[in-house]
């Protein structure tokens, strides 16, 4: 049972529009979400994150949108740039679990110029 | 700060050989994680240390995957035998505890292992 999922491999936007990127997840226990970004031949680097008690958290171009009710959350990130272009998971976690986080698969962004 | 290291960046093994990856957590960070990212399975989490002793080592694929941490500087993670399908990237990460961090903790990846069983 996937507890956390990117249903969308790939999103392709214009330099400069919005792009959103989107994750469910099932298990109502987690505390905290985070975005983490991956270039190719890299490690993945964290974003952003939100805890589970607000709806909203922005840095800079970068918000994510947490709506619990439907287990959804989103990155909005505006406006695109293509250095944007990476992959970008999604991850969960519990607060009793200190950084045992589950991770979608991933959605890969490409931003053309 | 380095970051999280990890050695060697490439492997290429023959099948039954035994396999050591390696591992250098940011200093002062207690938790530390074995990762392996496939195209079946996504980032999927092997085992996880605290303070140098090993958590939750219920993702680990079988008894021929075995890890360890000696120290709070350094973690292996052991193949033996290696077969063609543990071929995948294998990243460490470190993170501090979120009594000593923000709270939601992140994760700091190092850049991988690639490791190709032949």
């Amino acid at each position: 049972d996937q507890q956390v999922k990117q249903n969308s491999p790939s999103l392709s936007v214009q330099e400069g529009r919005i792009s959103i990127l989107n994750c469910d997840y099932t298990n109502s226990m987690f505390d905290y979400f985070l975005w983490y970004k991956k270039y190719p031949a890299e490690g993945p680097t964290f974003l952003i994150s939100i805890s589970s008690i607000k709806d909203k958290n922005e840095d800079g171009r970068f918000t994510v949108f947490l709506n619990k009710s439907a287990k959804h959350l989103s990155l909005h990130i505006v406006p695109s740039q293509p250095g944007d272009s990476a992959v970008y998971f999604c991850a969960a976690r519990g607060d009793t679990n200190a950084g045992k986080s589950t991770f979608g698969d991933g959605t890969t962004l490409t931003v053309k110029p | 700060d380095a970051g999280v290291i990890q050695s060697p960046r490439h492997e290429v093994t023959e099948m039954g050989q035994e396999v050591t990856l390696r591992c250098k957590p940011i200093s002062g960070h207690d938790y530390l994680f074995w990762y392996r990212q496939t195209m079946m399975r996504g980032l999927e989490l092997l085992i996880y240390f605290n303070n140098n002793v090993p958590i939750d080592d219920s993702g680990m694929p079988e008894d021929r995957f075995s890890a360890k941490m000696p120290n709070a500087s350094f973690s292996t993670l052991k193949i033996q035998p290696s077969e063609p399908r543990d071929s995948a990237v294998y990243f460490c990460a470190s993170s501090l505890p979120p009594d000593r961090a923000p709270r939601h903790s992140p994760l700091h990846f190092g850049n991988g292992t690639r490791l190709t069983v032949t």
